[in-house]
This record gives structure tokens, sequence and C-alpha cells, in this order.
């Protein structure tokens, strides 16, 4: 069965204080692993497709990483704008159903 | 593009009572979803369709029907409802690509509440 942890459940940073959240998972055969955005009262947003071990995106101040057990979000010198639920996602090979299987998300508050 | 649209925002259901959600999207996608999401337990599956005519169940189907007479359209079924699907409902569709995989675009959700 595919699973998605994601750490810490709940970030608080200080404007301009990077850090990074985790997403770690089991797959049986990784087709991707996703990262997306969800404001409160909002559908997901979608960041970032990662495909294989070593894959970086960036977009603004995120940047994404992939390895064979986890992936990363990083978060250089945050704003408040970036006050969210970031939610990590993977999608087995194996599959037709395209499902994601998604993990329970990680809330950041960024404080000016 | 209005991309994924779903209706209503906001439903308040009895025990028992039937409904359906609606959702539309314009950006001729083959593959369209239906999660639903619940506190610490992130979304799951419901039901997913593969093109007009083909649908199929995902990991919590019971409880609900679906359909898929046009491309545009993938409207979800609650067939008596219960206070267990009291949820927020996510409507996604995605281009189908064979061996890499699009991104699957959300629409904005229904919050439902079964009394």
């Amino acid at each position: 069965e595919d699973q998605v942890t994601q750490s810490p459940e709940a970030l608080r940073l200080q404007e301009g204080e990077s850090s990074s959240l985790n997403c770690s998972y089991t797959v049986s055969g990784l087709r991707g692993l996703f990262w997306y955005r969800q404001d409160p009262g909002k559908g997901p947003e979608f960041l970032f497709t990662l495909y294989s071990a070593g894959e970086e995106k960036e977009k603004e101040r995120l940047k994404a990483t992939l390895t064979k057990k986890e992936s990363f979000l990083h978060i250089t010198a945050p704003k408040p704008e970036d006050s969210a639920t970031y939610l990590c996602a993977v999608q087995a090979q194996d599959t037709g159903r395209r499902a994601l299987t998604f993990g329970s998300g990680t809330r950041l508050q960024v404080q000016p | 593009n209005a991309g994924v649209t779903q209706t209503p925002k906001f439903q308040v259901l009895k025990t028992g009572q039937s409904m359906t959600l609606q959702c539309a999207q314009d950006m001729n996608h083959e593959y369209m979803s239906w999660y639903r999401q619940d506190p610490g337990m992130g979304l799951r599956l419901i039901h997913y369709s593969v093109g007009a005519g083909i649908t199929d169940q995902g990991e919590v189907p019971n409880g609900y029907n679906v359909s898929r007479s046009t491309t545009e359209d993938f409207p979800l079924r609650l067939l008596s409802a219960a206070p267990s699907q009291t949820s927020v409902y996510f409507c996604a569709s995605s281009a189908l690509a064979g061996v890499r995989y699009y991104e699957q675009y959300f629409g904005p959700g229904t919050r439902l509440t079964v009394t």
C-alpha cells in the first residue's frame, strides 16, 4: 500500500527565515511525486512534479528535490503570502487509476 | 478558461437525503476524478473517469455513484447521505499522457455537512 508522510504537521517561521518541509513516501514504483499548495477554503494548487531521484524544480522562493525515499520542499526567505498548507502526493506506476496518494500536509505560517 | 468548476460551494443534508455534486471542466481533459478531504487523513480518491462513458472506483467509493456522459462533466451522486459523508469534496481533471503524468487541476471544493 502506498503511503505518504509529511513533517512537520505545522511550521511557524519569521519572514526571511528559510526552512524545509519533508515528504517521506513508500510506493510500488514511483511514476511521479507532486507538490501542491492549498489555501484555506480553496482547492489544491499545483506546484511541482518530480519524476526521478536527483531531480529538482524551482519556482520563486520554492525548490523541490527528490530522493528514492523522500522529497523536500525548501522555502528560501519566505514571505507572509507563502502561508498555506503544502501537500505532497505520489502516483504509483502500476495503477490505471492515476490516483494520487496524498499526505496530510504541512501547515506553514510565515509571520511578518 | 474557467478551469474546474464545482457547485454548490456549501450544502447541508439530512441523513437519508440524496443529492448530486456538480463538476465541470473546460480544458478538454480526458481524466476526471473526485476526492474527499477529511482532517488528518489527506485527500482520498472516490471515483475516477478516463473518458466519456468510462468510470471506475477509487479508494473510498461506497455510498457514491458517478457517470460521465460528456468530456466536460463528471457529477458525483450521494445515494443516501450519512453523517460519515460530511467532508469537503474536490473534483480534479488532467490530460492523459501515456507514460508521463500531467498535473491534476482541482476545483474550489464543495463543503458538505450531513446532520
